[in-house]
């Protein structure tokens, strides 16, 4: 089994930076040959995809989010992180991390955090 | 415009097969596999079906994916009052080399 952990903080004021940290666990909780990746839902809409890292330290983001868009990667840690910049409201979700083998087959995934942007 | 639309709703009584549908391009699900998942109110979301037609350990058969050109559609047979959540569908786009999800079918079971 996996486990997959989201931290950091809920509450993020408007300009400033998100950042969040998902803990991989478990007995079969490898990081190399997964794609590690990060999706976030606005409350009441649906999933955006935001983007991924291999363990290369590959990435790949939503075109829509690029400029703004940073993940990493810490294999020793078995954690990887997020960092949006330039937040505003419109970023205020539930952020999940998930693991896919392939390209979408997201088999496990963190129980999502709420992030708000507000002041 | 999304890259992949999808229903905003659908519905059917307990037994009764219903199909999502969820339209794409050949730069998505044209050319590369399906996903399907589904969200019950409050948690992640699940895999349910996986390379358009396989279904994970645990997922019953009553689940069923498949594609035709630049479209994918996921069955779900017998009905049942559990069934009730989200359904979204997913692909890698090549032209844009990302993941992109359809904006969610919510489906209610009468």
């Amino acid at each position: 089994q996996v486990q997959l952990q989201e931290s950091g903080p809920g509450l993020v004021k408007p300009s400033q930076t998100l950042s969040l940290t998902c803990t991989v666990s478990g007995d079969s909780s490898t990081i190399g040959g997964f794609y590690w990746t990060w999706i976030r839902q606005p409350a009441g809409k649906g999933l955006e995809w935001i983007g991924r890292i291999y363990i290369s330290g590959s990435t790949n983001y939503n075109p829509s989010l690029k400029s703004r868009v940073t993940i990493s990667l810490d294999a020793s840690k078995k954690q990887f992180s997020l960092r949006l910049d330039s937040v505003t409201a419109a970023d205020t979700a539930v952020y999940y991390c998930a693991r896919a083998e392939y390209s979408c087959d997201y088999d496990y995934w963190g129980q999502g955090t709420l992030v708000t942007v507000s002041s | 415009q999304s890259v992949l639309t999808q229903p905003p709703s659908a519905s059917g009584t307990p037994g009764q097969r219903v199909i999502v549908s969820c339209s794409g391009s050949s730069s998505n699900i044209g050319g590369n596999n399906v996903y399907w998942f589904q969200q019950l109110p409050g948690t992640a979301p699940k895999l349910l079906i996986y390379g358009t037609s396989k279904r994970p350990s645990g997922v019953p058969d009553r689940f069923s994916g498949s594609k035709s050109g630049t479209s994918a559609s996921l069955a779900i047979s017998g009905l049942r009052s559990e069934d009730e959540a989200d359904y979204y569908c997913a692909a890698w786009d090549d032209s844009l080399s990302g993941v992109f999800f359809g904006g969610g079918t919510k489906l209610t079971v009468l």
